[in-house]
């Protein structure tokens, strides 16, 4: 079993809609949690960085821990094109150098 | 947000052949780097961390003689690939946290663009 599973999809929306993305993860250590942006051929762009459980939220993104099911979301309101790319979940333990563990990616596609 | 460059961003070599990939923090100061390994549809695979004045710390399975990095400064990290064969072609992604952005212990983790390898 991988430490984090996130479903590759591709994920294929209409402009507008609201987007859900997951993943979930088996190391009760994770105590950080992130998901990143790529765009193809490019490195990953941090979008949103919790600590432990609960809501954050910025503009249009809100993401979601939830270490009891150890289960976290992110999810992007009135999509739109420019969203379309690869969103990687990642997180990490606070020990040693805070090594961080990746989904494979999510790769969504917001249709005009 | 913080800027980590990745140089060059694609170079493609002759097998045998070493190629040097440059990471550079431009506005902080990074002890620690990271080297990322990604292939088409997979995720970012770690490859070892890069300490400022000391031996790099390498992840199960590679090969420290065939990648070497270097970190001489708080704002420089190398990753060379070492006689380089087309099963090493591959997107190589270094990372740098930046100790003063987010407010916590480990801050956040910027991305370099991303080095693209091919190895004919």
């Amino acid at each position: 079993q991988k430490e984090v599973e996130q479903d590759p999809g591709p994920l294929s929306v209409p402009e507008g809609a609201i987007v859900s993305l997951n993943c979930t993860y088996s190391n009760s250590a994770f105590q950080y949690f992130m998901w990143y942006r790529q765009y193809s051929r490019k490195g990953p762009e941090l979008l949103m960085y919790t600590y432990s459980s609960g809501n954050k939220e910025d503009g249009r993104f809100t993401a979601q821990v939830d270490k009891s099911s150890k289960y976290i979301s992110l999810f992007i309101r009135d999509s739109q094109p420019s969203d379309s790319a690869t969103y990687l979940c990642a997180m990490s333990d606070p020990g040693g150098y805070q090594k961080v563990t990746f989904g494979t990616g999510t790769k969504l596609q917001v249709i005009p | 947000g913080a800027v980590v460059s990745q140089h060059p961003s694609w170079v493609i070599c002759k097998s045998g052949t070493s190629v040097k990939i440059e990471c550079r923090s431009l506005d902080f100061q990074a002890t620690t780097m990271f080297w990322y390994r990604q292939f088409p549809k997979q995720s970012l695979m770690l490859m070892a961390t890069s300490n400022e004045g000391s031996k790099a710390t390498y992840e199960q399975g590679v090969e420290k003689d065939k990648f070497l990095i270097n970190h001489a400064s708080l704002t420089l990290s190398t990753l060379t690939v070492t006689s380089a064969h087309p099963e090493d072609s591959s997107f190589y992604i270094c990372s740098a946290r930046d100790p003063g952005a987010g407010g916590s212990a480990t801050g956040e983790l910027f991305f370099g663009e991303g080095s693209r390898l091919t190895v004919l």
